[in-house]
């Protein structure tokens, strides 16, 4: 089985732009959550998706939104950019929420 | 909310020598997850446990989950230098079931 891929894996931006990051789950997986990783933080939930309906989200800003699609690839977005959103962006999926979770390589994102 | 502390934040030891890292709740936890990530990585699953005062063994390491349910170790026994990376407890947890993930545990082995 493939394992869970997110594009793109580095990515540039400069403060008030936006971003979409994707991931695509391993096959059969129906929950993707999505994860912000900085030095120091751990990993800082933001929002998990299953059968395209977000089941739970974490404490950011209405400026982090995602969306899963009916083949469960999800995709995150982020809108206005600043500097404190500088970060590797892990996305991770199971079959359901609570059993082991497969995480992706995740997508640096630094913001300029 | 509940909250899942991990103690110690960085552990630096030779190889060799034991390690051990903790995570510990004040409510009681369903159950509890371990993963491993290197550095330049992503976590990776290592184990569950679900049942209270379990004890599970992978190689060296070993897990153990508390009999009140409320905190859980991983041990690994004579360190290596492939044991380098970041250690994470996680648990389920509420009606809801929300999963806390601790902050970590940063292992460093000197060879």
């Amino acid at each position: 089985k493939a394992g869970v891929t997110q594009t793109p894996r580095y990515l540039i931006k400069t403060r008030g732009q936006q971003v979409t990051l994707s991931c695509s789950p391993i096959s059969g997986h129906r929950s993707v959550s999505w994860y912000q990783q900085t030095p120091g933080q751990g990993l800082q939930f933001l929002f998990e998706y299953f059968s395209e309906t977000q089941r739970n989200k974490g404490n950011f800003p209405g400026r982090f939104s995602g969306r899963q699609f009916s083949n469960s690839r999800s995709e995150m977005n982020v809108s206005t950019l600043e500097l404190g959103d500088s970060a590797l962006y892990l996305c991770a999926s199971s079959l359901d929420r609570g059993i082991e979770q497969f995480f992706g390589p995740g997508t640096r994102l630094t913001v300029l | 909310g509940q909250q899942v502390m991990q103690i110690p934040q960085y552990q630096h030891v030779q190889e060799g020598e034991d390690f051990t890292t903790y995570c510990n709740s004040s409510t009681t936890l369903s159950n509890i997850q371990w993963y491993k990530q290197r550095p330049g990585g992503h976590p990776v699953f290592l184990i569950q446990l679900v049942k209270s005062g379990e004890v599970k063994k992978q190689k060296r390491l070993t897990f153990q989950f508390g009999e009140a349910k409320k905190n859980s170790s991983l041990h690994i026994t004579a360190t290596q230098t492939t044991d380098v990376g970041t250690y994470f407890c996680r648990n389920n947890a509420g009606n809801n079931r929300k999963l806390i993930w601790g902050l970590g545990t940063s292992l460093a082995v000197n060879p």
